[in-house]
């Protein structure tokens, strides 16, 4: 079955720098990928998502890279605010979805 | 997000007892979906159905048992047989296999 494994399990960046998580799948045949924001005791939430035919995603200070042939997809947050904090997950999806295990972002005022 | 809901919140078990996990959606969804949520892992998934009168086994099944006998709901039970019930349980639907999917607002569920 599909793995997915993420990177890296904590981040803590200054507010209004960038943050990337990076995320590696192991099943070719996934083609849909997205990525799921979760504050605190709260349900995820989607906050961006991309088709393997598509490279790249933006979404105003949220993008999403995929590279099909090495097998892995990267989210990109720029002029990161303290409301970006929380956990991020990944997800790749074959029959199902596969999820990462989590990357905590803190981001510092 | 408040097409589909979960009841209750919390919920706390003595062990041995058989518990149900109640999941409705009212956004017309074909498939629905139930992961396990442990503290520093990801989602990982138990049951799913894409279908009324069917559904599939996911990764962690054991312990675990739905139905499906309305579109709208996808009850979860958890039984005896678990040997680690306590976690928090969400439950996502999604219009076709593919597509989108929607998170409830998770159950958290205690077992002492």
């Amino acid at each position: 079955g599909e793995n997915v494994e993420q990177h890296p399990s904590t981040l803590s960046v200054q507010e209004g720098d960038s943050a990337v998580i990076k995320c590696t799948y192991s099943d070719s045949a996934s083609n849909y990928f997205p990525w799921y924001k979760q504050e605190l005791g709260k349900r995820p939430q989607l906050i961006i998502d991309i088709r393997s035919n598509v490279g790249e995603k933006k979404d105003q200070r949220i993008a999403v890279t995929l590279n099909k042939t090495a097998k892995h997809f990267s989210l990109h947050i720029t002029e990161t605010q303290p409301e970006d904090s929380a956990v991020y997950f990944c997800a790749a999806f074959d029959y199902k979805l596969s999820f990462g295990a989590g990357t905590t972002v803190t981001v510092r005022a | 997000d408040g097409g589909i809901t979960q009841s209750p919140k919390y919920l706390f078990r003595k062990e041995g007892q058989n518990v149900t996990l109640s999941c409705e959606q009212n956004l017309n969804h074909d498939a629905m979906y139930w992961y396990r949520q442990d503290p520093g892992q990801g989602l990982r998934l138990i049951y799913y159905s894409q279908i009324v009168n069917d559904f599939q086994k996911g990764d962690i099944a054991e312990g675990y048992s739905v139905s499906r006998e309305k579109k709208e709901s996808f009850p979860l039970t958890v039984t005896s047989a678990q040997k680690n019930p306590t976690a928090f349980y969400l439950c996502a639907s999604s219009m076709g296999r593919h597509g989108e999917q929607y998170f409830g607002p998770g159950t958290r569920l205690t077992v002492t």
